[in-house]
């Protein structure tokens, strides 16, 4: 069965500077992993998916994340936070290979300060 | 297209009542989902759907039921409503072909609190 880590509940940067929230995931198959976030009191919106093709994966708003097999993570990043990338991201990962077809991490909330 | 589509966005039950959550999608999906989400706790599945006539259990199921009549409906039953079921719902739909896994499209959620 798959399952995934979100290694910080919280990460605080402050506008300008890099954004990077970790993922490790864990799949008996090839995984698809996705990104979603959450702004306050919104449903859930799709930043970015690897599903094996590119291992470097370019998504919306200007993230990125990097599949990296042998350390079995998809950490999601950005060169510059803004004030409106304050959100919870959810790091997700997919095989199919059970009677869950997606498993979500707990989640990350990310503060931007001025 | 709308979309994913939930009705009623907050509604609060009492002990023992019963509800029906409504769930539309008009992108032609297969796939539909329930998911639950508490704080803290991320996403937690409670039943999906690979298309009409289909439907399978989740990870939390418990105090729920659902249909799927059609490609584009998907509700989710509660009956006797408990303080533990207080919690944000959201549907969700997808496309899955002979690839795989596709992207989720999740609905704006319905917010429930049983008292």
């Amino acid at each position: 069965a798959q399952s995934v880590t979100q290694l910080d509940s919280h990460v605080s940067v402050s506008e300008g500077t890099p954004v990077l929230l970790r993922c490790n995931y864990s799949s008996s198959y090839s995984p698809s992993l996705f990104w979603y976030v959450q702004h306050p009191n919104k449903g859930l919106q799709l930043l970015l998916k690897y599903t094996s093709a590119a291992t470097l994966v370019k998504g919306i708003n200007g993230f990125e994340a990097e599949f990296k097999k042998s350390e079995t993570s998809f950490h999601l990043t950005k060169p510059s936070a803004h004030m409106s990338d304050a959100a919870e991201y959810f790091c997700v990962v997919s095989d199919y290979s059970g009677n869950t077809p997606l498993v979500f991490g707990k989640g990350t909330r990310l503060s931007v300060i001025a | 297209n709308a979309g994913v589509t939930q009705t009623p966005k907050f509604r609060i039950l009492k002990i023992g009542q019963s509800m029906t959550l409504q769930c539309t999608q008009d992108m032609n999906h297969n796939y539909m989902y329930w998911y639950r989400q508490d704080p803290g706790m991320g996403l937690k599945l409670i039943y999906y759907s690979v298309g009409a006539g289909i439907t399978d259990k989740g990870e939390v199921p418990n105090g729920y039921n659902v249909s799927r009549s059609t490609t584009e409906d998907f509700p989710l039953r509660l009956e006797l409503a408990a303080p533990s079921q207080t919690s944000v719902y959201f549907c969700a739909s997808s496309y899955v072909g002979q690839g795989g896994t596709d992207t989720q499209y999740f609905g704006p959620g319905t917010r429930l609190t049983v008292l």
